[in-house]
Formats: C-alpha cells, sequence, structure tokens
C-alpha cells in the first residue's frame, strides 16, 4: 500500500468553479501536513501546511481528519493559473512522503 | 526568488558516462538536504538523506555506488549518477532545510536524458 495516496485526477473545471479533492495516508505517526502545487516539468512549490483545525489560504482551504487519516484541498472561484498538479505531502521525523499527485486543469 | 539552486536544469549524455548535479542553499546554512527522483506522472521518491559532514542515508532500493552524494559544505551537494543507464532518465530534485526543519525549499530539478 502506498504511504500517501492521491485520485489522479484530471478535474476539468471552468473557470470559477469550486473543485475539492482528498488525499489519505497511511502512516498514523505522520506528524505535519502539506499541499504543494508542481507545474509541468518543474519543483514542487509549498502551497499551504494543513492543520487540524482546518486553515484557509486565500481561495483555499485545507482540512485534515487525522481520524480516518485524509487530507482535502479546496479551491474556490477557481483562475486559469490553478492550473497544476497538486501534491499532498505528509511528514514524519522530517522526512517527506509525496502523493502521485492530482491534477487540475482550468478552461475559460 | 530562488532559495536553492540547482544545476544543471538539463542534461542528455551517453549511456556509461558520469553525471554530477549540484545542489546550493543561498542565503541559509543547509544542515540537511535530500534527493529525489520522480518518474512521469508518478511521486517523487526520496532517493537519500545527506547531512553535512556525514555519510548519506539511502533509501531501500537506492544503491548507494551508482548514486554518489557528497555534502562537503553547509552550502553545497552533489549528487554523481555514475555509469548512468538509459533507466536512470529521470526528473532529480534537491531540496534542502536550514533551521526550520519542517519546510525543505526544493530546486529546480535536473532533467536527465541517458541515450
Amino acid at each position: 500500500r502506498k504511504e500517501v495516496e492521491q485520485d489522479p485526477g484530471p478535474f476539468n473545471v471552468p473557470e470559477g468553479a469550486t473543485v475539492a479533492f482528498n488525499c489519505t495516508y497511511s502512516n498514523s505517526a505522520s506528524q505535519s501536513f502539506f499541499w504543494y502545487r508542481q507545474d509541468c516539468r518543474k519543483e514542487p512549490k509549498l502551497l499551504m501546511s494543513v492543520y487540524s483545525s482546518g486553515n484557509e489560504d486565500g481561495r483555499f482551504t485545507a482540512q485534515l481528519n487525522r481520524a480516518s487519516q485524509y487530507i482535502s484541498l479546496l479551491i474556490r472561484d477557481s483562475k486559469l493559473s490553478d492550473s497544476a498538479t497538486y501534491l499532498c505531502v505528509v511528514t514524519e521525523d522530517y522526512k517527506l512522503s509525496f502523493g502521485a499527485g492530482t491534477t487540475v486543469t482550468v478552461r475559460a | 526568488g530562488a532559495v536553492v539552486s540547482q544545476h544543471p536544469s538539463r542534461v542528455i549524455c551517453k549511456s556509461g558516462t558520469s553525471v554530477k548535479i549540484e545542489c546550493r542553499s543561498l542565503d541559509f546554512q543547509a544542515t540537511t538536504m535530500f534527493w529525489y527522483r520522480q518518474f512521469p506522472k508518478k511521486s517523487l521518491m526520496l532517493m537519500a538523506t545527506s547531512n553535512e559532514g556525514s555519510k548519506a542515508t539511502y533509501e531501500q532500493g537506492v544503491e548507494k555506488d551508482k548514486f554518489l552524494i557528497n555534502h562537503a559544505s553547509l552550502t553545497l551537494s552533489t549528487l554523481t549518477v555514475t555509469s548512468a543507464h538509459p533507466e536512470d532518465s529521470s526528473f532529480y530534485i534537491c531540496s534542502a532545510t536550514g533551521s526550520a526543519k519542517n519546510i525543505q525549499y526544493f530546486g529546480a530539478g535536473t532533467r536527465l536524458s541517458v541515450l
């Protein structure tokens, strides 16, 4: 079983739509959780950390459910520039484990 | 601006040659650097963890004699792919942590193509 699993998508949505997707992780000892964004053939870039209480950063909302071991990301009012692959990342002792990514394509 | 510089960004080489990739932290001392490999449409896979002045810790299944890692200073780590073969073709990415160990800053990656 993979440590971090994500729906690969793609999620094709029109501009302005809301899109949401989840990620599950297998290691209950995971300590920190993040969403990264990766554009085609580029390095991952930190989008936001994920906290148990849920957190919001502009149009992005992330939630963590430790009991069920899943993390979610919701993007409101999608922009063309949101088109990317979103990587779910969990850590244990500062070692990062990446999901394979969920691809989102926002169309005009 | 970038906090981690990775060079080169693209390498095309013949089978059997060795390729060195550099990863530099800019404006901070990187106590730990990480090397990842990513195949198309797959997740980043950690290859090894490199601490300055000590031997790298390799993940299971990664050959240490094939992928030589040197972390000679607090701002530089190198990965050498020795005797590269076509199956080594991949996207190699380094990352570095400073005092905030929970945050990794990534280099721009190196796309290696072995012919």
